[in-house]
């Protein structure tokens, strides 16, 4: 099924530890995104790949980091996770920037203790 | 200012009722303007864009004040399979997408 996904679903994470949530797509979009979503304050920006190859900084962007070293993966990585990144993660994929529809994956539940 | 604000609702109305609510943005530059659904605890679907002229699909109109800085959203003859929350999103630059927090939409029988 063509489409966008993310992996794990949910996951509970200690304080300090690392973690990789990942995401794939097999639209060939050129542009991919991850959001935070919390409670009252909508869908954050945490960081951006208009092409494989190239990332930018979203509205959030501290604390994780991105790769994009093809056009289906981009994972996020938490270097040392903290409580404040509790949150519902979306991985997001565009044909050409944020102009035309973005499709979103069914989204990862973390909760940091 | 938070670059798109919504009034978060919640709006509660019967079968088969109008229900309208708005969008502000702040940045003029904005070009792209698009409303997404979004289910609890499901990812944001698009539901439709936004043009200048404003916009119909089926129940659905959308309208665009650039003078205003606003959009809107209007939903006629309400069902139940329209409770969700409603996401506006604006596009102000070639990649980022800003979302509004949401208006949750409440259909009753």
């Amino acid at each position: 099924i063509a489409g966008i996904t993310q992996a794990p679903t949910s996951q509970i994470l200690a304080a300090g530890r690392r973690m990789t949530l990942r995401c794939t797509q097999d639209m060939r979009h050129n542009a991919m995104y991850w959001y935070r979503q919390d409670l009252g304050l909508g869908l954050r920006l945490i960081h951006y790949s208009n092409t494989a190859g190239t990332t930018g900084k979203g509205e959030v962007p501290d604390g994780y980091s991105v790769s994009r070293a093809n056009t289906d993966d981009f994972p996020l990585t938490l270097a040392s996770a903290v409580p404040s990144q509790t949150s519902v993660y979306f991985c997001a994929s565009s044909e050409e920037g944020g102009s035309t529809e973005a499709f979103f994956g069914q989204g990862t539940r973390l909760t940091v203790v | 200012r938070k670059e798109v604000e919504q009034d978060p609702g919640p709006f509660n109305v019967p079968e088969g009722a109008t229900v309208a609510f708005n969008c502000t943005y702040s940045n003029s530059a904005s070009q792209s303007f698009f409303w997404y659904r979004q289910d609890c605890r499901k990812e944001p679907k698009l539901l439709m864009s936004v043009y200048s002229s404003g916009n119909e699909d089926g129940r659905f109109t959308a309208q665009l004040n650039r003078a205003s800085q606003y959009i809107s959203l209007l939903i006629r003859d309400s069902k139940l399979s329209d409770s969700a929350t409603y996401l506006c999103v604006v596009n102000t630059n070639d990649y980022k997408l800003s979302f509004g927090a949401g208006t949750t939409v409440t259909v009753r029988a």
